[in-house]
């Protein structure tokens, strides 16, 4: 089973420009999560996918974060501008619907995680 | 906001020394993971708990969740260079929503 795709693998812009970020999750997985961990801390998620629509983007920084999952499968992450605080690995990760893992019901949630973006601003 | 503090941050030890790792909070969680992450890849989820007082083991790991579900602790026997890496722990509470720990980077020498 091929698991949870990320690109690119390293970016490294000027603060100020743009960028983006792509994922492809699991084949089947409804659920998608992008998480931004900053060298020497746990991932922190930035926003929850459930198909197409939003679950969570409550630690989203709106004012030059932004993303969508617009058939439901694949996800862009997309900075603009960017900020030196932005330097972080970007993880992707894709679930079944939470509280279903391994085809059974279960009261927690199983999550694959890419390799992440690292990404670099100066 | 709630919290999982990891101990120690970082862990140096001999191939073969025993080591334990421990994740704490004051908050209570439904559910907890444990995470290994090695460099350049992401999380891989090693085991989740969900009872009070549950013990899970994987071979050389045993996993233990807090009577009170607010803390846990990975004990690790025996320690493999190939057991190096960032351990993260990941709490949630009444969602599905995970809450990760500030991590564990463990180094095992051979």
């Amino acid at each position: 089973e091929a698991g949870v795709a990320q690109s690119p693998r390293y970016k490294i812009i000027e603060k100020r420009q743009s960028v983006a970020f792509w994922c492809n999750p699991i084949s089947g997985h409804a659920t998608l999560y992008w998480y931004q961990q900053i060298l020497g801390q746990g991932p922190k998620l930035l926003i929850q996918f459930q198909n197409n629509g939003v679950v969570d983007d409550s630690q989203l920084p709106k004012d030059r974060f932004s993303a969508e999952r617009l058939k439901g499968v694949d996800s862009t992450l997309k900075i603009q501008p960017a900020k030196l605080e932005d330097s972080a690995v970007y993880l992707c990760a894709s679930s079944l619907i939470p509280g279903l893992a391994g085809g059974r019901p279960t009261n927690y949630n199983e999550q694959f995680f890419g390799p992440g973006t690292r990404l670099t601003v100066l | 906001t709630q919290l999982l503090e990891q101990s120690p941050q970082f862990l140096s030890i001999q191939e073969g020394e025993n080591l334990t790792v421990y994740c704490n909070s004051s908050s209570v969680f439904s559910s907890l993971q444990w995470y290994r992450q090695e460099p350049g890849e992401g999380p891989v989820l090693l085991v989740t708990v969900v009872t009070g007082g549950e013990v899970k083991k994987l071979k050389r790991l045993t996993f233990q969740f807090g009577d009170a579900r607010k803390d846990s602790s990975l004990h690790i026997t025996a320690a493999q260079p190939g057991d190096t890496g960032l351990y993260l722990c990941a709490g949630a509470s009444g969602t599905y929503k995970y809450i990760f720990g500030t991590g564990t980077r463990l180094k095992v020498l051979a």
